[in-house]
């Protein structure tokens, strides 16, 4: 699976939209996009995925470069709820049709505030 | 209702001792999968299973032991030759389609003293 870079935190005020960055530079071509993120001693939760069109669903947005080498997460009015450790993962289809293994990396601390 | 669930949610075992770790879905996913967490890193895999009766090593393996005899359970074995097993596990099933999410279980934080 290709390697995620996403920054190790970020602060974002109460109501406001949350951009979260990730890039993906060795993304293949049959390599989805997902995002989960991990409340404090929690499972991690599923949030959305893409593969090259934008994404919206009633947690979030998902903004995939036209080069699929970059995305954006979008948090459109962050509560304090949303305060976790969001993470960007790349996923391959395997030929047998089969999705790969999730491989995770060390994601972004979100910090929302008052 | 539909889930996934780890038990127990806290396990203590002296060192020596193999201790196992409970996963059962009823979300009829072909597909499960161990991750291991500790303080303030990612996830990392273990095991995962794509399908009854058959199971790879991921990343981090060694020991660790797993199952795959019927479809809902996917129980995970700490066995006394892994040598740092105080962690976070945490499970997870999926389908085995090409375009699905897996779900979590809610983990189990182990301490092993």
């Amino acid at each position: 699976d290709a390697k995620t870079t996403q920054p190790t935190s970020m602060d974002c005020a109460e109501g406001r939209a949350a951009n979260l960055p990730c890039n993906h530079s060795t993304i293949s071509g049959n390599e989805y996009v997902y995002w989960y993120r991990q409340i404090h001693s929690q499972g991690p939760q599923y949030i959305i995925h893409g593969l090259k069109n934008n994404e919206t669903n009633e947690m979030a947005s998902l903004i995939i470069t036209e080069d699929r080498k970059s995305s954006t997460l979008i948090l459109p009015h962050a509560t304090l709820r949303d305060t976790a450790v969001y993470y960007c993962i790349v996923r391959a289809t395997l030929n047998t049709g089969t999705a790969s293994k999730l491989t995770f990396g060390t994601g972004t601390r979100l910090q929302v505030t008052l | 209702d539909g889930g996934i669930t780890q038990s127990p949610k806290y396990l203590f075992r002296k060192e020596g001792q193999n201790v196992t770790l409970s996963c059962e879905q009823n979300l009829n996913h072909d597909a499960m999968y161990w991750y291991r967490q500790d303080p303030g890193q990612g996830l990392r895999l273990i095991y995962y299973s794509q399908i009854v009766n058959d199971f790879q090593k991921g990343d981090i393996a060694e020991g660790y032991s797993v199952s795959r005899e019927k479809k809902e359970s996917f129980p995970l074995t700490v066995t006394s030759a892994q040598k740092n097993p105080t962690a976070f596990y945490l499970c997870a099933s999926s389908l085995r389609g090409w375009n699905t999410e897996a779900f979590f279980g809610q983990g189990t934080r182990l301490t092993v003293v």
